[in-house]
């Protein structure tokens, strides 16, 4: 049962163009809300989180954008740079006082165009 | 500090054979996780471990076993390896107790022929 739901499967942006990837959870007890970049051989690194008390939270070009309600949460990249091209994993946790397990998404290969 | 270190880094295995697969981290987390990612499908648990002397069965946890004898380090074992368990292998580990940030090893390429 996949509990993380990502959206596109892969994603061509030009060059300083924006990129959007989006999740669906249906855990309404997940209160962390992790992104993760993964380059070609490497392990995925965190690039930025939000708890379900904010709405939005930006870091850099990179910006999350969260909609409790809808249980989405998106990853918005603004001014895409080639350096940006890998494969992106949103991922929930119930982050309080337990294991900190992930339930990851599918993931997203972003490929930025020069 | 290396971070989270991963032996093998490759290996290719036949049927029916056994492996164990070694995760080291120096920053003395608590808990540690082994995670399998296969194309489509994200990175999915296999077991997991909250400190030294526990584990605990994940999303995906039949066919392998984990031991946590020490804190730094956390071995994944496959008895009698099969073609569907051809994956790439990644540990990582967090601080626990409300730090959920993991950090992830390079990751161990195996194949199963």
């Amino acid at each position: 049962q996949q509990q993380v739901k990502q959206s596109p499967q892969s994603l061509i942006v030009q060059k300083g163009g924006i990129s959007i990837i989006n999740c669906a959870y249906e855990n309404t007890a997940f209160d962390y809300f992790p992104w993760y970049q993964q380059f070609p051989g490497k392990g995925p690194a965190l690039l930025i989180a939000i708890r379900p008390d904010v709405s939005e939270k930006k870091e850099g070009r990179f910006t999350i954008s969260f909609n409790k309600s809808a249980k989405q949460f998106s990853l918005h990249i603004m001014d895409s740079q080639p350096g940006d091209s890998a494969t992106y994993f949103c991922a929930a946790s119930r982050g309080s006082g337990n294991t900190g397990k992930l339930i990851f998404g599918q993931g997203t290969t972003l490929q930025v165009k020069p | 500090n290396a971070g989270v270190t991963q032996t093998p880094k490759f290996r290719v295995l036949k049927t029916g054979q056994s492996m164990t697969l070694l995760c080291a981290q120096d920053m003395n987390h608590e808990y540690m996780y082994w995670y399998r990612q296969d194309p489509g499908m994200g990175l999915r648990l296999i077991h997991y471990s909250v400190g030294e002397g526990t584990t605990a069965k994940g999303e995906v946890p039949d066919g392998y076993n984990v031991s946590r004898l020490k804190k730094q380090n956390f071995l994944l074992g496959l008895e009698s390896a099969a073609p569907s368990q051809t994956s790439v292998y990644f540990c990582a580990s967090s601080y626990g107790q409300g730090k959920n940030e993991q950090f992830f090893g390079p990751g161990t390429r195996l194949t199963v022929l």
